[in-house]
């Protein structure tokens, strides 16, 4: 099966500046993350998509970053204005997950990530 | 709030020897454990799933472990090889679909 695609696979801006990032997640998987990657660091979760709903953005820091998912498929993450610590990789993932609370197997589905976009904020 | 922990942050090793990954977590309430590999560039693969059920999987020469009540994950690595050289990161998962990820541990392993 084809991966999940995320474009571009670099980026480089000036801080002010916006910047937008795109992902397709694999056919008929239902969730869809988006994870912030600072160098040295693991992956945080900026915001999770359960088909075109936003389940969590709780870390989405708001008032720069904004998000969606239209029509349950593709997504695209957006930096308005950027500062210079968003410089990171941004990582797409998704999962089969459909039945999300009802059933214990739906959280035994292994995340698929895309190689990221590698933001650089100068 | 689940905290993940990775511990050694960096382990370089000689090619053959058997290895440990070490990670730990605070929210013992974990329904699978997962480990995942990173490549210099690359977006995260996938190596291991272990269900809040399980105590361990394997695939080939990884082993990975699970002790819910102690919070804790480790992950052998048997024969290494200079293929193996990468980023692992283990990431827990919680209610409402909540996976946090470790720090990791960059691995080298010296033909």
């Amino acid at each position: 099966e084809a991966g999940v695609a995320q474009s571009p696979r670099y980026k480089i801006i000036e801080k002010r500046q916006s910047v937008a990032f795109w992902c397709n997640p694999i056919s008929g998987h239902a969730t869809l993350y988006w994870y912030q990657q600072i160098l040295g660091q693991g992956p945080k979760l900026l915001i999770q998509f359960q088909n075109n709903g936003v389940v969590d953005d709780s870390q989405l820091p708001k008032d720069r970053f904004s998000a969606e998912r239209l029509k349950g498929v593709d997504s695209t993450l957006k930096i308005q204005p950027a500062k210079l610590e968003d410089s990171a990789v941004y990582l797409c993932a998704s999962s089969p997950d459909r039945a999300f609370f009802s059933s214990v197997s739906s959280y035994n589905s292994p995340l698929h990530f895309g190689n990221g976009t590698r933001l650089t904020v100068t | 709030k689940q905290e993940v922990t990775q511990i050694p942050a960096a382990l370089s090793v000689p090619e053959g020897e058997n290895l440990v990954l070490n990670c730990s977590f605070t929210d013992s309430a974990i329904y699978n454990l997962q480990w995942f590999r990173q490549d210099p560039g690359k977006g995260l693969t996938s190596l291991l799933l272990i269900q809040s059920s399980q105590r361990e999987q394997t695939s080939g020469r990884l082993n990975a472990s699970l002790d819910k009540s102690s919070g804790r994950s480790t992950l052998y690595i048997a024969a290494s090889q200079p293929g193996d050289s990468a980023t692992y990161l283990c990431a827990g998962l919680n209610a409402g679909n909540m996976l946090t990820f470790g720090g990791g541990t960059r691995l080298m392993v010296k033909p």
